[in-house]
């Protein structure tokens, strides 16, 4: 699988958007670009996946550059909860069988109140 | 909604000793993955089991072991447990069908003593 590089660590403060960056310069035209994050001493939680096209949902919304090798997860207003880790991953579906979602290291966001 | 179940939350165990992690994962879901987590470490990826049968493994030790059962449940083994095996171990499933995200369980708390 296609790597990933996220900064290590980013501030924001409550009620303001986020800005989550990831790059992925050797994304293969079959990867789709997940996120997940993870709060303190919980499992990791699906926050959002794309392709090509931009995503919104209810959480989040996953902004994909034009020539996919960068996405930017967008929170809207921060709230404390919203602090985690937060893990861009790429993964390029087969047809059948197991689609094994590898961790690198993420971004830790801190939310200011 | 239901959840990924692990069992049990907490568990304490002697070096040397076995243990058993059990993960049941959200109905209908055919995949399966474990993975460890040591104390500030990212998620590594352990084992994923598709339609009850080993799909890939990852760093999974010699020592451990795992299957998928026809009820779809999943069970890590280790054995000849050692301080370096403290983490926790958290369970995920999904469909094979693409387009869906993985959900995780709350995890395993392991330690060895």
């Amino acid at each position: 699988d296609a790597k990933t590089t996220q900064p290590n660590s980013m501030e924001s403060n409550e009620e303001e958007p986020v800005h989550l960056p990831c790059n992925h310069s050797t994304i293969s035209g079959t990867d789709y670009i997940h996120w997940y994050r993870q709060l303190p001493s919980q499992g990791p939680e699906y926050v959002i996946h794309g392709l090509t096209s931009n995503v919104n949902n209810r959480m989040a919304s996953l902004a994909i550059a034009e020539d996919r090798k960068s996405s930017t997860l967008i929170l809207h207003r921060a709230t404390l909860r919203d602090a985690a880790v937060y893990y861009c991953i790429l993964i390029s579906p087969r047809r059948t069988g197991a689609n094994n979602l590898f961790f690198g290291t993420g971004t830790r966001l801190t939310v200011i109140p | 909604a239901a959840g990924v179940i692990q069992s049990p939350r907490h568990l304490i165990k002697e070096k040397r000793e076995t243990a058993t992690l059990k993960c049941y994962p959200i109905p209908r879901h055919d995949t399966v993955y474990w993975y460890q987590q040591g104390p500030g470490q990212d998620p590594q990826f352990l084992i994923s089991f598709y339609e009850k049968m080993q799909s890939d493994k990852g760093s999974i030790p010699d020592r451990f072991s795992a299957q998928q059962f026809s009820d779809y449940h999943s069970e890590l083994n280790m054995s000849s447990l050692e301080l370096g095996d403290s983490a926790l171990y958290f369970c995920a499933s999904s469909f094979s069908v693409w387009g869906y995200g993985y959900t995780f369980g709350s995890g395993t708390r392991l330690t060895v003593v």
